[in-house]
């Protein structure tokens, strides 16, 4: 089993809608998650972190954690065509920013005009 | 505001040579990473450091060392470069602060 799992998609969404996009991980002493963004043919971009249950909104982002179920998932209302990308989730068993993550291999998301 | 670079964007070297990748940043940031990341394999941590001549293996750091004598600047050393080490390699500094983590453009690596 993998560290950290995502659904390789791709996840294809209408534009305006939300795009729902899912990351389970093993280890449960991970303390700490992050969502990054990456288009293609370009480096990671942090877009999202959560350190404790329940949700965080920022802007149209909005991420999900239930340590109990070990799932974290992040939500994109009115999806963009700017949205497309590959999204990518990672962990780190400190609960700080700092320390090594584990990344998933991503999900792509296409918005759809 | 650029805030992590990459020395080469593209680079191809031969099998057996010495090849160097350097990663710098100006936000004095404590923490470095070295990853490679790959189709189907996703991204994989090389190395890291948490300071000045400090250097902890990651995942995957069998054929590659680094070096960190300055806090601005962490070295990737491939010392005999091998077809395998063909990837894209990436650099990540985190600060202490909240989403303080940038990844640099990368480095496309072809070792032929």
């Amino acid at each position: 089993q993998k560290e950290v799992e995502q659904n390789s998609g791709p996840l294809s969404v209408p534009e305006g809608a939300i795009a729902s996009l899912n990351c389970t991980y093993s280890d449960r002493v991970s303390q700490s998650f992050f969502w990054y963004r990456q288009y293609s043919g370009k480096s990671p971009e942090l877009i999202m972190s959560i350190y404790s249950n329940g949700d965080k909104e920022d802007g149209r982002f909005t991420a999900q954690l239930n340590k109990a179920s070990q799932y974290v998932s992040l939500l994109i209302r009115d999806s963009q065509p700017s949205d497309s990308a590959t999204y990518l989730c990672a962990v780190n068993r400190i609960s700080s920013n700092t320390g090594k993550l584990i990344f998933g291999q991503g999900t792509t998301l296409q918005v759809k005009p | 505001d650029v805030k992590v670079t990459q020395s080469s964007r593209y680079l191809v070297k031969r099998t057996g040579e010495k090849v160097f990748l350097e990663c710098v940043q100006d936000m004095d940031h404590e923490n470095m990473f070295w990853y490679r990341q790959d189709p189907g394999l996703g991204l994989r941590l090389i190395y890291f450091s948490y300071d000045v001549k400090m250097k902890e293996k990651g995942d995957i750091p069998e054929g590659y060392s680094v070096s960190r004598e300055k806090k601005e600047r962490f070295s990737l050393i491939l010392e005999s470069a091998s077809t395998n080490q063909t990837s894209m390699y990436l650099c990540e500094s985190g600060g202490a602060g909240d989403n303080e983590q940038f990844f640099g453009p990368g480095t496309r690596l072809t070792v032929l």
